[in-house]
């Protein structure tokens, strides 16, 4: 069966200090992955997805970044953290085919910079 | 992209039904309607998706107007564990064909009284 990790769960940085969040998926090849953040009280916004190594799509400007170094790897990064980076990130995989683009969730990793 | 209007939020009590609207009057003829749910401190789980016809599975039901333009989640008999954030998406088919994206909005938060 295909899952999804994510990790840390939980994280406190200060502002002005790097950023590298983790997932990997397994159990599937070529999946397409996706990056959300969620502030709090809000909705899940789409911040990168990929469809293959090396392959980012952005959504939005944003002061993070993404990497895709091996097909079921997904990186986010960032070279200095902003206090409006603060939020719930959840990473993503979708699986297409045929009707139903079903998404795996990670369990999230909750930011907080300070 | 099409989209799609929710309340924000709802009440029920244990033990009653649930009809969970959703509104999407610009859906395409090849958008399928998905449900997500999101449990508090959690990412969102899959729980169910249709085209035309009415779905029902071990979660929940869906019911899909027959213009495509509105549909209902409907939990049977609400319990505690089902207080989430619901959400209501379209599939979205960018230019480039086989990428695919969910889009969430904020969703439905629902309250279930014991």
């Amino acid at each position: 069966s295909q899952t999804i990790h994510q990790w840390p769960a939980t994280l406190v940085q200060p502002v002005g200090s790097p950023l590298s969040l983790e997932c990997t998926v397994e159990g599937t090849s070529n999946p397409n992955l996706y990056w959300y953040r969620q502030a709090a009280g809000r909705g899940l916004q789409l911040l990168f997805y990929s469809v293959g190594i090396g392959q980012i799509s952005s959504e939005v400007p944003q002061n993070l970044s993404a990497s895709r170094p091996q097909d079921r790897q997904f990186i986010l990064s960032s070279k200095k953290l902003l206090l409006s980076d603060s939020g719930f990130y959840l990473c993503a995989w979708i699986r297409i085919g045929g009707s139903n683009t079903e998404a795996f969730f990670g369990q999230g990793t909750r930011l907080t910079v300070v | 992209d099409a989209k799609t209007t929710q309340p924000n939020s709802m009440e029920s009590n244990e033990e009653e039904p649930v009809h969970l609207p959703c509104n999407h009057s610009t859906i395409s003829g090849t958008d399928y309607i998905h449900w997500y749910r999101q449990l508090p401190s959690q990412g969102p789980e899959y729980v169910i998706h249709g085209l035309t016809s009415n779905v029902n599975n071990r979660m929940a039901s869906l019911a899909i107007a027959e213009d495509r333009k509105s549909s209902t989640l409907i939990l049977h008999r609400a319990t505690l564990r089902d207080a989430a954030v619901y959400y209501c998406i379209l599939r979205d088919r960018n230019s480039g064909g086989s990428n695919y994206k969910l889009t969430f909005g904020k969703g439905t938060l629902l309250t279930v009284n014991p």
